[in-house]
């Protein structure tokens, strides 16, 4: 089982502040790595998909880097809104085959 | 909406007894991924098919199986059900493999009494 670590695991942030996530994983035999956005009752949604080392990718106030040689990255949200408020869930890729997920961190912006 | 239609969307039953999921992707979408997501704990992947054949296996029990139709639906299996059996059931679809976005249904509840 390869562990894939999501810090912080809950964010509070007020209303237009820019904030940041990351997620940490093995870098050996790394294939992909999915961000997905998952509000609460709904599935989740796939924002990115990485894999090349240095990738950078952005939409909208979203963007996220990817570090494949450290194992990590970073989700980066600019200017919060509340619609923001949801988890977000990285999920790791290894061998073509099987996805393993982290725990999320949970954003919640106030207005 | 996703495109990604699972049925049913609730579904209570019995231990001991067999159920059916189903899922649709979408349209010209090939991979199809079932995880399961129990009440503490995150989303577990179980199992991928990609163009009707298995392609890859995660943590799925011997009392779940799964396949992929020619038509590329897809529909999970879970029989003997026991209580801790009762999670959300997600099935996601892309259009190869892992590197290409994936996009989930709504889930099917599945309660066990």
């Amino acid at each position: 089982i390869l562990n894939v670590e999501q810090s912080p695991q809950s964010l509070h942030v007020q209303e237009g502040d820019s904030t940041n996530f990351t997620c940490s994983f093995p870098s050996s035999n790394f294939y992909a790595l999915h961000w997905y956005r998952w509000e609460t009752a709904k599935s989740p949604e796939a924002l990115f998909v990485m894999t090349l080392n240095g990738d950078e990718k952005k939409k909208g106030r979203i963007s996220a880097t990817l570090n494949t040689k450290e194992g990590y990255s970073y989700l980066y949200i600019k200017g919060s809104q509340p619609e923001d408020s949801a988890t977000y869930l990285c999920a790791l890729l290894y061998n073509f085959n099987k996805f393993y997920f982290g725990s999320g961190t949970k954003l919640n912006v106030k207005p | 909406d996703s495109g990604v239609t699972q049925t049913p969307k609730h579904l209570i039953t019995a231990t001991g007894q067999r159920v059916t999921l189903r899922c649709s992707p979408r349209s010209g979408d090939l991979s199809v991924y079932w995880y399961q997501q129990s009440l503490d704990q995150g989303l577990q992947f179980l199992i991928q098919y990609y163009n009707g054949e298995e392609r890859a296996k995660g943590n799925i029990l011997e009392r779940f199986s799964a396949q992929q139709f020619p038509d590329l639906h897809s529909e999970l299996n879970l029989s003997s059900l026991e209580l801790g059996d009762s999670a959300l059931y997600f099935c996601a679809s892309s259009v190869v493999s892992g590197n290409t976005e994936a996009f989930f249904g709504q889930g099917t509840r599945l309660t066990v009494v």
